[in-house]
């Protein structure tokens, strides 16, 4: 969807590293969302936001945390890169009834 | 977390129908969705069902909902080609308002030509 951009597009950083994910949105949607996506497990959710300064945990956010002071960006930081945080990472959004989420293109990481 | 079901490969040959097969545990699911992913892309929303519904149809897409079995299926009529890709189905649960969607594994589907 042209209307949610991450960034970077690919990143190698190493262990025990901090690094931040970007996402971008210029739908004005209120509820966003941090997945990863693993062989053999789909995709699983990080964090969501469902407001400026609201966050929640989803299923796997250990060693994740997250960040939403403007509607438009969502943050996803990895205080201490670890090599099982290898994988690629899928923003989404979600403004409608039928809570239908469009994602962005994805960012692969790699934590060597 | 939740457990939503599907076999991980399917093949059909050009032109066949194909059938994708999903299987959720959330009875008070609204929402069912199916995606298209391919690949080094991110997820395209196909379609999705209301769970108050048997069947959804959508041009080459039908999708069927059994509530009782909790199973979900995605029909391709004439498939092509290009309807090569990895196919997730996602049941919902809703929490502070957000629509949180829990994905299945993922079906890779492969046309013959």
């Amino acid at each position: 969807d042209a209307g949610i951009t991450q960034s970077p597009r690919h990143k190698v950083t190493e262990t025990g590293t901090p690094v931040t994910l970007r996402c971008h949105q210029t739908e004005n949607h209120r509820y966003m969302y941090w997945y990863r996506q693993d062989p053999g497990h789909g995709l699983r959710l990080i964090h969501y936001s469902y407001g400026v300064k609201d966050t929640d945990k989803g299923e796997v956010s250990d060693g994740y945390s997250v960040s939403r002071s403007k509607t438009e960006d969502f943050l996803l930081t990895l205080e201490s890169a670890t090599s099982s945080q290898t994988s690629v990472y899928f923003c989404a959004m979600t403004g409608h009834s039928s809570g239908e989420q469009y994602f962005g293109p994805g960012t692969r990481l790699t934590v060597t | 977390g939740e457990d939503v079901e599907q076999s991980l490969f399917l093949s059909v040959r050009e032109g066949d129908s194909s059938v994708i097969n999903c299987t959720y545990t959330d009875s008070s699911s609204t929402y069912l969705y199916w995606y298209k992913q391919e690949p080094g892309a991110g997820l395209q929303l196909l379609t999705y069902i209301f769970s108050n519904m048997d069947m959804k149809q959508d041009q080459r897409l039908t999708v069927l909902l059994n509530k009782k079995d909790k199973h979900l299926s995605l029909r391709i009529a004439d498939t092509q080609t290009g309807d090569s890709a990895i196919y997730f189905c996602a049941e919902s649960k809703v929490f502070y308002g957000a629509n949180n969607l829990f994905f299945g594994t993922g079906t890779r589907l492969t046309v013959i030509p």
